[in-house]
Parts: C-alpha cells; structure tokens; sequence
C-alpha cells in the first residue's frame, strides 16, 4: 500500500520561533497533498490542499501568512509554522492521494507543542 | 449544525459484545463514505468504505441510507484491540468542482473491557 512519512514526528519549540514539517509520499506520487490538524479530543480539521507546482488553498480561517505551504514536488510538501506560539499546539497531519483516485493515505503526524 | 455528526460516546462494552455507532452528514451532495480508526496519538487508518448496498468486512458491517443521510458501523464479538476511536468520514465534491474534500466527525471513542 502507499506509504505516506512526516518528519519531525514531534518537535518542541520556543514561542517565536519557526517549525517545518515534511510530509512525503514513499512509493508513489501525490499530485495532491492534504494537512490536517487535530487538536486533543476534536476531529481532524483541515487546514489546507496543496497541489504540486500550484498555491495552496486554505480553508476559511486558517492563515497562509503564518502556515506555508510549499508543494515542490510530486512527493513532497512542507508545511512550515511561522512566528509560532502556544496556542499553535497541536497534531499536524498530511494526507497524500494518487492522481486520479480518491483514498487518501495519511502520513503519521507530527506533534507539536510550543512552549 | 455540523457537517458530520457523531455519538461521541464514551462506548464502554465488554469483549464479545455487539456495537454500532452512527453518523449523520448535511450535504446531500456527499458522493462516498467511509469508516476509519484512530488510535490514541496516532493517525487515522481507513476501516472500510461505506456502499449504499450495505457492506461487510469480518466482523465489520457499514450501512449507507442516503435518503436519510444516515451511516452505521456495527461490530460485532467486540475484541480488545478493537478499543479506538472511530471517524465518521465523507467525501464532497467542493464547489470548484475539480477537487474531493474529506469531512470528518468527532469521532465516537470504543473501549472494549475484558
């Protein structure tokens, strides 16, 4: 089956500073890519789409100044958190698909806490 | 209301036993559905598909009304690993129309006791 990886799994950081995080698609390519974030007994909330070589495309409330997204290629996306703080604490996840298909498979996640 | 709706429960049942968990979503335009599991700390694994025939995996059954927008999950001879939490998911042609979106509940947290 597709193998989707997320580097770091889990990182913590000071308020202020910058965290990126790497979501990969192992064995195959992903014209699509998907973050999430989840928060401590709430559902995965998506964040943003990313499509390779294109801008992503956020959902309503989510910041693109402060969550970038980069799509450079067709087995990797980056998601960087800027400037972050405390209260962006949380499981960020990343969901890849392959063109043409409609599963998605998700990437382990990434705990983040900012202290 | 939300998108998708879930008894977040707690479910606490013991092993052997039968339990089902529903769901409810509003948009009518909704094309597929699915079931996935999350373990603590972990991410989301799809479960099964959900089909409007009703399908059937070992002990795992999923229903689909779509006139009552209404999905279920039945599991029978619950077994210990069996205990997650298990999402609600459906997917929506966004109003572009060139891409699919995935909506998932809250969640409906399981723990199966010995």
């Amino acid at each position: 089956g597709a193998v989707v990886s997320q580097h770091p799994s889990r990182v913590i950081c000071k308020s202020g500073t910058s965290v990126k995080i790497e979501c990969r698609s192992l064995d195959f390519q992903a014209t699509t890519m998907f973050w999430y974030r989840q928060f401590p007994k709430q559902s995965l909330m998506l964040m943003a789409t990313s499509n390779e070589g294109s801008k992503a495309t956020y959902e309503q409330g989510v910041e693109k100044d402060k969550f970038l997204i980069n799509h450079a290629s067709l087995t990797l996306s980056t998601l960087t958190v800027t400037s972050a703080h405390p209260e962006d604490s949380s499981f960020y996840i990343c969901s890849a698909i392959l063109a043409g298909q409609e599963t998605q498979y998700f990437g382990p996640g990434t705990r983040l806490l900012v202290l | 209301r939300k998108e998708v709706e879930q008894d977040p429960g707690p479910f606490n049942v013991p092993e052997g036993a039968t339990v089902a968990f529903n769901c409810t979503y509003s948009n009518s335009a909704s094309q597929s559905f699915f079931w996935y599991r999350q373990d603590c700390r972990k991410e989301p694994k799809l479960l099964m598909s959900v089909y409007s025939s009703g399908n059937e995996d070992g002990r795992f059954t999923a229903q689909l009304n779509r006139a009552s927008q209404y999905i279920s999950l039945l599991i029978r001879d619950s077994k210990l690993s069996d205990s997650a939490t298990y999402l609600c998911v459906v997917n929506t042609l966004i109003s572009s129309g060139s891409a699919r979106q995935l909506t998932f509940g809250s969640g409906t947290q399981l723990t199966v006791l010995p």
